[in-house]
């Protein structure tokens, strides 16, 4: 079973904090993703990684940056938290490289994050 | 227009019924589908994956992708009161950036005792 372990379920922070959302998956996914989930506007793609220290862009990168340092670990960093950011945060992976990168992508359990 | 439309819901039936989930898309190039389903606080858990046209069935769930209509369907028979969840589906194609999945708003269910 693929198994994507997000760090926190629940997190508060102050507007203005650098606040960090790790995420790390165990089954050799080359891909993992970063989506926030809000009422009404569903999955949002924040940043993707296809390889270790690559990243790609999603739809809503802005104050939001990555890193991938390992295979198994996808970091996502809020630079200056503000208050439009409280979200869920979901982290995903999923297999496959080039053509064979159709694959579903596998889900963690989210991080709740409130910026007061 | 959305590239893909899902009905929001709510969706309440009884305990046994047989629930039929939908989405529409634009995008003809999509040929890879994806069903997930969501608890309240919790990641969404993929259900089915399905490539191109027909049908895939696995237990009480049957997925079903009619490409000519651009319709995708999620049917659940002897719906039990532990499928009271959101489904979100989802679907990509092999072209382009094919990692990013394009989501529906998800239709939530409930299944009444």
């Amino acid at each position: 079973d693929v198994k994507v372990t997000q760090s926190s379920r629940y997190l508060v922070k102050r507007t203005g904090e650098k606040v960090f959302l790790e995420c790390v998956q165990d089954m050799d996914h080359e891909n993992m993703f970063w989506y926030r989930q809000d009422p009404g506007l569903g999955l949002r793609l924040i940043y993707f990684s296809y390889d270790v220290k690559m990243k790609e862009k999603g739809d809503i990168p802005e104050g939001y940056s990555v890193s991938r340092e390992k295979k198994e670990r996808f970091s996502l960093i809020l630079e200056s938290a503000s208050t439009n950011q409280t979200s869920m945060y979901l982290c995903a992976s999923s297999f496959g490289q080039g053509r064979y990168s159709n694959q579903p992508q596998h889900f963690g359990d989210g991080t709740r994050l409130s910026i007061l | 227009q959305k590239e893909v439309e899902q009905d929001p819901g709510p969706l309440s039936v009884p305990e046994g019924a047989i629930v039929s989930l939908n989405c529409t898309y634009s995008n003809s190039a999509f040929q890879y589908f994806m069903w997930y389903r969501q608890y309240s606080r919790k990641g969404p858990e993929l259900l089915m994956y399905t490539y191109s046209s027909g049908n895939k069935e696995d237990g009480r769930f049957t997925a079903q992708v009619d490409k000519s209509s651009k319709y995708i369907s999620l049917f659940i028979r002897d719906s039990q009161p532990s499928d009271s969840a959101t489904y979100l589906c989802a679907m990509s194609s092999p072209a382009g950036n094919n990692r990013k999945l394009i989501w529906g708003l998800g239709t939530s269910l409930a299944v009444n005792p």
